[in-house]
């Protein structure tokens, strides 16, 4: 069935240092790829996607790359800040509409 | 815009007990989705919906969990009889695609303890 892997769990970085997470997914019919942001007790947000057709996108601090040949994506956070301490997932989706998200990442910025 | 609409937010019962989950979407959002999210996992889908027809229900364990989406709007997720595992936090999600995926709009959560 449909997978997407995520790593690390785990992340910890100094303030204003880069944080990296990287997913893959195995079906390949796949192509619409988001990441959320999830702060304790609240719910998923969305904070960046990416559809198939394009290979990198950013949104001022935040950028996700996609290789489809390799099927996978990664998220970029750059200048890293005490308040994007947080859990990360990445997703799949695809045309049915169905969305797999990854185990997560604790991001935790150290000020 | 109201968002989605989870109730209860909590709940607390004992395993072999029944309980049932609300949600209420964003209006005019087409796809409804309940996930199951276990605490330090992801959230796992249960179900997806568009309009009041079930587009995915692979991984519902149907021996116990049921959830209907009756005149495409709210949807109710039922669990009978509950069992220590269930214990998590159901999210409820809607999309305004009605093909193909793009934002989910999630509601709350509504977290269940099994004792």
């Amino acid at each position: 069935g449909e997978n997407v892997e995520q790593h690390p769990s785990t992340l910890s970085v100094q303030e204003g240092d880069s944080a990296v997470i990287k997913c893959t997914y195995s079906d390949s019919a796949s192509n619409y790829f988001p990441w959320y942001k999830q702060e304790l007790g609240k719910r998923p947000q969305l904070i960046i996607d990416i559809r198939s057709n394009v290979g990198e996108k950013k949104d001022q601090r935040i950028a996700v790359t996609l290789n489809k040949t390799a099927k996978h994506f990664s998220l970029h956070i750059t200048e890293t800040q005490p308040e994007d301490s947080a859990v990360y997932f990445c997703a799949a989706g695809s045309n049915t509409g169905k969305l797999i998200f990854g185990q997560g990442t604790t991001l935790q910025v150290k000020p | 815009e109201a968002g989605v609409a989870q109730s209860p937010r909590y709940k607390i019962i004992e395993k072999r007990q029944s309980v049932a989950f609300w949600c209420n979407p964003i209006s005019g959002h087409a796809t409804l989705y309940w996930y199951q999210q276990i605490l330090g996992q992801g959230p796992k889908l249960l179900i997806q919906f568009q309009n009041n027809g079930v587009v995915d229900d692979s991984q519902l364990p149907k021996d116990r969990f049921s959830a209907e989406r009756l005149k495409g709007v709210d949807s109710t997720l039922k669990i009978q009889p509950a069992k220590l595992e269930d214990s998590a936090v159901y999210l409820c999600a809607s999309s305004s695609l009605a093909a193909n995926t793009g934002e989910l709009f999630f509601g709350e959560g509504s977290r269940l303890t099994v004792l």
